[in-house]
């Protein structure tokens, strides 16, 4: 089975801070992706990554940035925290390619419950 | 942005009777849909992907697919107090973002 491992469930940070969030998938996808989910406005895409040291934006990237520089590790780095960056973090991947097929589906990590103060 | 609704609910049924879970996308192209069952302080976990029209069962699961009217359902059978979640639709566009609805909560009352 893909395992897609988060280093930390829960985090309290101060805003302000430079906060780190890792992910780990050990099945050598291509894809790698992080998403918020907030109540009432399910899972918001935050960056993608198709590749090492390739990213693209998804719907709301602000305030994010986000590093591949190993195919196995996508990290979410929050550059000054913010209260409304208090969220539930979860980071996914796939194994890639255009095509359909039953192996091509989304897997995600335990979460990343992320508190700022 | 491509748009993935679902009924909010929260929708309960009697133990053992059927559950029935809509939703609906806006991105003609889309190729891949799938069901994700969400339990409390969870991360989201596949039970159910469909890429034809009709349908496809797995156990008490069965998705329906009808792209001409933009339209996936999860049907889930004899419900039992173990499938009370939240269930996501998600839809895989032409490339390889994953879209998700906001999910619908089902709870099975024993």
């Amino acid at each position: 089975d893909v395992k897609v491992t988060q280093s930390s469930r829960y985090l309290v940070k101060r805003t302000g801070e430079k906060v780190f969030l890792e992910c780990v998938q050990d099945m050598d996808h291509e894809n790698m992706f992080w998403y918020r989910q907030d109540p009432g406005l399910g899972l918001r895409l935050i960056y993608f990554s198709y590749d090492v040291k390739m990213k693209e934006k998804g719907d709301i990237p602000e305030g994010y940035s986000v590093s591949r520089e190993k195919k196995e590790r996508f990290s979410l780095i929050l550059e000054s925290a913010s209260t409304n960056q208090t969220s539930m973090y979860l980071c996914a991947s796939s194994p890639g390619g255009a095509g359909m097929g039953g192996a091509n589906v989304l897997t995600f990590g335990a979460g990343s419950r992320l508190t700022v103060l | 942005q491509k748009e993935v609704e679902q009924n909010s609910g929260p929708l309960s049924v009697p133990e053992g009777a059927i559950a029935s879970l809509n939703c609906t996308y806006s991105d003609r192209v889309s190729q891949s849909f799938f069901w994700y069952r969400q339990y409390s302080g969870k991360s989201p976990e596949l039970i159910m992907s469909i890429y034809s029209n009709g349908d496809k069962e797995d156990g008490r699961f069965t998705a329906q697919l009808n792209k001409a009217s933009q339209y996936v359902s999860l049907l889930i059978r004899d419900s039992q107090p173990s499938d009370s979640a939240t269930y996501l639709c998600a839809v895989r566009g032409s490339g390889n973002q994953f879209y998700f609805g906001t999910g619908t909560s089902l709870t099975v009352i024993p």
